[in-house]
């Protein structure tokens, strides 16, 4: 099975950095998603981490340590439009390689002025 | 709009009622996912298609909930005998196995509410 932890909530301000985290146990991994949703709509992909380290995307970067069981999200330049839920998802690659993901709880961030 | 699409965006039924929802997946995806969202969670998987063939079903799922695939395409989600525990939201997602089929592609969702 599948056990993902990140916060509930983080509080930043405009134009600041955040990091939020991502702790997972597995019994197989094929890969950390991270999403973002805001509220009342679906989830849209942000960014995809198999191999360890930093996979940078414009504002957003992701780390992922798979030894540590461990990823980040890092969210550069925030803007108001950042505020929204971020999921930390799981692929467990036992499935008959069928992409399921496993999804934390969500981060609800809030950016202020 | 060539995003996924699901019809219809919001269902209130009672208790004890049928419900059907429907997913049409982005065209040249071969893999469809249908999960549950509760206010304050993340989505949970519920059940996987690659073309027709139903590959994967979550223990989540009751035998009251049956989802098909039957040309590939589009699928449906039913709910036999709704019950309050089944309010939620419906997500549809698609994939592609082209090229590793990495990210999925979620809709709008489906809102049920059984009173």
């Amino acid at each position: 099975g599948q056990n993902i932890d990140q916060p509930t909530e983080m509080t930043a301000t405009e134009g600041a950095i955040v990091q939020i985290n991502c702790t997972y146990q597995t019994s197989g991994f094929n890969g950390l998603f991270w999403y973002q949703q805001h509220a009342g709509e679906a989830p849209t992909f942000l960014s995809y981490n198999v191999l360890d380290g930093l996979e940078e995307k414009g504002r957003f970067s992701s780390f992922l340590s798979r030894s540590k069981g461990y990823s980040y999200l890092l969210l550069k330049e925030l803007q108001m439009k950042d505020s929204a839920s971020y999921l930390c998802a799981v692929r467990d690659g036992l499935t008959g390689g069928g992409n399921k993901l496993t999804f934390g709880t969500g981060t609800q961030l809030k950016v202020e002025l | 709009d060539t995003g996924v699409s699901q019809d219809p965006r919001h269902k209130i039924t009672k208790r004890g009622q049928n419900v059907t929802f429907r997913c049409d997946p982005i065209s040249e995806h071969n893999r469809l996912y249908w999960y549950r969202q509760t206010l304050g969670q993340g989505p949970e998987f519920l059940t996987y298609f690659q073309n027709e063939a139903q590959l994967e079903k979550s223990r989540l799922l009751s035998d009251r909930f049956s989802a098909e695939r039957p040309k590939g395409s589009f699928s449906t989600l039913e709910i036999q005998r709704t019950e309050q525990g089944d309010s939620a939201m419906y997500l549809c997602a698609s994939s592609s196995l082209a090229g590793g089929g990495n990210e999925q592609y979620f809709g709008p969702g489906t809102r049920l509410t059984v009173t």
